[in-house]
């Protein structure tokens, strides 16, 4: 068990960039979620999957933003036209089976819009 | 709408006290699941506990223990004899559960509690 691994750490980026992240959820997990996390702020839940299928996705997320889970394992968040309002953690949290268990939580993206 | 509300913003004591975090929740469901996690100085936020809505009995592990009170729909976090390790940051969390494959976990803004030597 090597956690969920998340890839960049640290991203800058200039407004108007695109930017993608990854995440690789603990191995033969099938929920994987995505948050946000500002200064001073709980986690806020962006979207998640179950498998390959994305379930939900939070009214706040832009048409900006989308995430893909291809063959159930890892992810990737995408973030097209940056805006400063966009610099923010991004988290990925993996869960073993359905129903409310706990998260596991990668170490997250830092995102700067410059 | 479910919430999450912890109105402590930062919490500070000497070591060796006992602390208590507040979480109050809001939720329309009456099957439920509520959480801690802790967010040290690293970052990564560490789960604590879960407790389902039809469980309030209080818990206890090692330093830790929580109470959970559905008529005043809290979930308070006590840290006995706290420690210069306790410093982090804690969030309370709800989630619900009417149906096994729509659910998310909403967190509250969370509480810094920091520990003096």
């Amino acid at each position: 068990d090597t956690g969920v691994s998340q890839n960049p750490r640290h991203k800058i980026t200039k407004r108007g960039q695109n930017v993608t992240f990854r995440c690789d959820p603990i191995s033969e997990h099938n929920r994987l979620y995505w948050y946000r996390q500002t200064l001073g702020q709980g986690p806020e839940f962006l979207t998640y999957f179950q498998n390959e299928a994305q379930l939900e996705k939070s009214r706040l997320l832009s048409d900006r933003f989308s995430a893909e889970r291809p063959k159930g394992s890892f992810s990737t968040l995408e973030i097209q036209r940056t805006e400063q309002g966009d610099s923010a953690m991004y988290l990925c949290a993996s869960s073993p089976r359905v129903g409310n268990e706990k998260l596991f939580f990668g170490s997250g993206t830092q995102l700067s819009v410059l | 709408a479910q919430k999450v509300t912890q109105a402590q913003t930062e919490i500070s004591v000497v070591e060796k006290e006992d602390v208590t975090l507040d979480c109050v929740y809001e939720t329309r469901d009456t099957t439920y699941y509520l959480f801690w996690y802790k967010q040290p100085p690293s970052g990564e936020l560490v789960f604590l506990i879960r407790r389902n809505s039809f469980d309030e009995q209080n818990e206890i592990s090692g330093r830790y223990s929580w109470n959970f009170q559905k008529s005043t729909s809290s979930f308070n976090f006590t840290i006995t004899a706290s420690q210069v390790v306790d410093s982090a940051v804690y969030f309370c969390a709800l989630s619900e559960a009417q149906d096994s494959s729509a659910s998310k976990i909403i967190f509250g803004s969370g509480t810094r509690l920091s520990i003096r030597p």
